[in-house]
Parts: structure tokens; sequence; C-alpha cells
């Protein structure tokens, strides 16, 4: 249990669907995190957010859209997603967003299939 | 945006000493050191973070030269169940956001 929460774990969708992922932490931190990871590629990073406010948007197309509605919940909306689109999304979360504060604590993850 | 460079992979045996080194030439001034691991399917997991000379946890050790331009995580006496990932980060110390950026990291292989 690294307080990170995320549901589902879980979700086969098909490119017409809308579905939202939920990521939950309890560590009181101020900044949140979305990462994609591919099957035997490295985490790539998608969103950031420190204090609600999004910080950095890592050139993920517009069919993800990132909502954090307050420090501690983050969600990450999906919209007509293509094949190529499954992967593990991670959570993650970190008092802060820079230097030695920036230890972040992964959710377990979603494991997304889109068919 | 620091770039770290890693072995891509690593074998050793149960009770061995592990070196992995990372090279990061162009860190900056403002940027700690920070190694993660990763099992299958799930999440990264925070080792150990440093900014210069040497750390030790319960876990692991890092050193870091007076250049910084790199740093070696050292894990003592492995074991099967440190069979992982683990990535080398260096963060840009940018307060107004802070791409922390995994590569590929280093694969290791802990044998019997």
């Amino acid at each position: 249990e690294t307080g990170v929460t995320q549901t589902p774990r879980h979700l086969v969708m098909g490119m017409t669907n809308k579905k939202s992922l939920k990521c939950e932490q309890h560590l009181g931190h101020n900044a949140m995190y979305w990462y994609k990871q591919s099957a035997k590629k490295p985490l790539e990073l998608m969103f950031v957010y420190n204090f609600k406010e999004q910080t950095e948007n890592n050139s993920v197309p517009s069919r993800f859209s990132p909502e954090c509605p307050n420090s501690s919940h983050l969600f990450l909306h999906l919209h007509t997603l293509q094949p190529e689109d499954s992967a593990l999304y991670l959570c993650a979360s970190s008092q802060g967003a820079s230097g030695e504060l920036n230890e972040q604590f992964f959710g377990p993850g979603t494991r997304l299939t889109v068919l | 945006l620091a770039k770290t460079t890693q072995p891509i992979s690593m074998d050793s045996y149960e009770g061995q000493e592990v070196n992995i080194t990372c090279s990061h030439n162009n860190i900056a001034t403002n940027d700690y050191i920070t190694w993660y691991q990763q099992f299958p399917s799930q999440g990264p997991r925070f080792i150990i973070q440093g900014y210069k000379t040497k750390v030790t946890n319960e876990v692991a050790s890092l050193f870091i030269p007076a250049d910084r331009k790199s740093s070696t995580l050292s894990l003592p006496r492995v074991s099967l169940s440190d069979t992982a990932v683990y990535y080398c980060l260096v963060g840009d110390g940018d307060n107004a956001g802070n791409m922390l950026t995994f590569g590929g990291g280093t694969r290791l292989m802990v044998k019997p």
C-alpha cells in the first residue's frame, strides 16, 4: 500500500466509448501525475498537476483529458481511444513537484485495453 | 531536461552486491538524483534519492561523485526478489513544473 489508489484496476473499452480513470491519494501531497506505460516501453509522463493547476502536458492527444478537482483526486477522461492506447496507466503523487520533495508514490495502475 | 543513460540489463547471483551506474552529464545545479524500482504490472517504488556524496538507507546506497555527472546505485546482498527494473531519474528543479523522465531503466536479473 503506497497511499495512492486507482480505479478501476482493469478496463476494456471500445473505440467509441467514454470512460474515466480515477486516482486518489491519502498522503496530503500537492502534486499528482499521470503516466502511460506501454508494453516493453519506458514510462511516459502525460500530465502534471501542482496545487490543482496543470503544469505539464507532455504533448498528449486531446482524446485524453485530465481533471484535478482537488489535491487528493485526479481523473483521466478517455474518449474515442485507439487500440494503440492500450497500456498500463499509472497515477502518482508527491509532496511537491520539484527537488527533494519529488519522491513519487505510485498507485497500482489501471490496465486499459482498447478494442 | 537532464537525460540519463543506464545499462539495459544486468545479471547477478543471490548474495552478491550489485552496482548500477547512471550517467547524467547535463545535470543542473538544482537537480536531485532519484532511483526507483519497478516489478511487472506494478507502479515504480522509490528506493533512494540524493544530491551529492553518499546516501544510505535500509535498502540501498547511492554514490554521487563531486561532478555529479553520474551516480551509482548499490544493492547489498541481492536476493531473487530484487529482480526488477531500476530507473535513474534526474529532476530539473524548476518550480514551475518538473518533468521527470523515466528512461528505459536497467533490468536486473538475480539468479539462484
